[in-house]
């Protein structure tokens, strides 16, 4: 049992490039989450999702996008990549009521 | 949408004495509200929560309380450890919908052995 898994572990990106993080998960949960944690910060919700095919945005969501074809797998979808978005990108899972929400080990993103 | 406070930002103890953090939220219909422990490079892990009709748990040498009137809640370590050395978090969300969570910034608590 793997929990969530998050790759690549750490990339640096280009202004104007574009790139997939990938999440997984093996604990057949139906919630996911994409945060972003910036230096100093707490984290911050860039997208959701309650199940297979269901997806909304969080209170970050400018300049990311998601899908949720599997329960397994929630990639996050970055276009046309800004300094402002160099950040830690945390991936998460919950089974639901009053559960633990599981996080991954995190994906550092910088943008130069 | 839910708004949460944490204090302090940096919390430096002598190995064996106890840390204390504290949090407030904002939003009334907030009823889950977990404590996680980030070390460095890693993500965040769960280490006590705590649901709204409940006013204390304890788990070992950690405990949480809840005052819902004053909408607070606090994080208490006795015993602290060199291994408790770590950035904490509080957050809190709604039970229902998309049930994510709203952190605060984070106390980086330093355990001096």
């Amino acid at each position: 049992n793997a929990g969530v898994t998050q790759t690549p572990k750490f990339r640096i990106l280009k202004i104007g490039q574009s790139m997939t993080l990938q999440c997984t998960q093996d604990m057949n949960h139906n919630y996911m989450y994409w945060y972003r944690q910036d230096p100093g910060m707490g984290l911050k919700l860039i997208y959701y999702s309650v199940g297979a095919g269901i997806t909304d945005k969080g209170e970050v969501p400018n300049g990311y996008n998601v899908s949720r074809s599997t329960t397994e797998d929630f990639p996050l979808r970055l276009e046309l990549a800004a300094p402002s978005q160099t950040s830690v990108y945390f991936c998460a899972s919950n089974r639901g009521s009053y559960n633990e929400q599981f996080f991954g080990p995190g994906t550092r993103l910088t943008v130069l | 949408g839910e708004n949460v406070e944490q204090h302090p930002s940096t919390l430096s103890v002598q190995e064996g004495d106890s840390a204390v953090i504290k949090c407030t939220y904002s939003d009334s219909a907030s009823n889950y509200f977990p404590w996680y422990k980030q070390e460095l490079g890693k993500g965040p892990q769960l280490i006590i929560d705590i649901r709204s009709n409940v006013g204390e748990k304890k788990d070992q040498r950690i405990a949480v309380t809840l005052n819902k009137t004053a909408k607070h809640f606090s994080l208490h370590i006795t015993e602290t450890q060199p291994e408790d050395s770590a950035v904490y978090f509080c957050a809190a969300s709604l039970d229902t919908g998309r049930r994510a969570l709203t952190f605060g910034s984070g106390t980086r608590l330093q355990v001096q052995p």
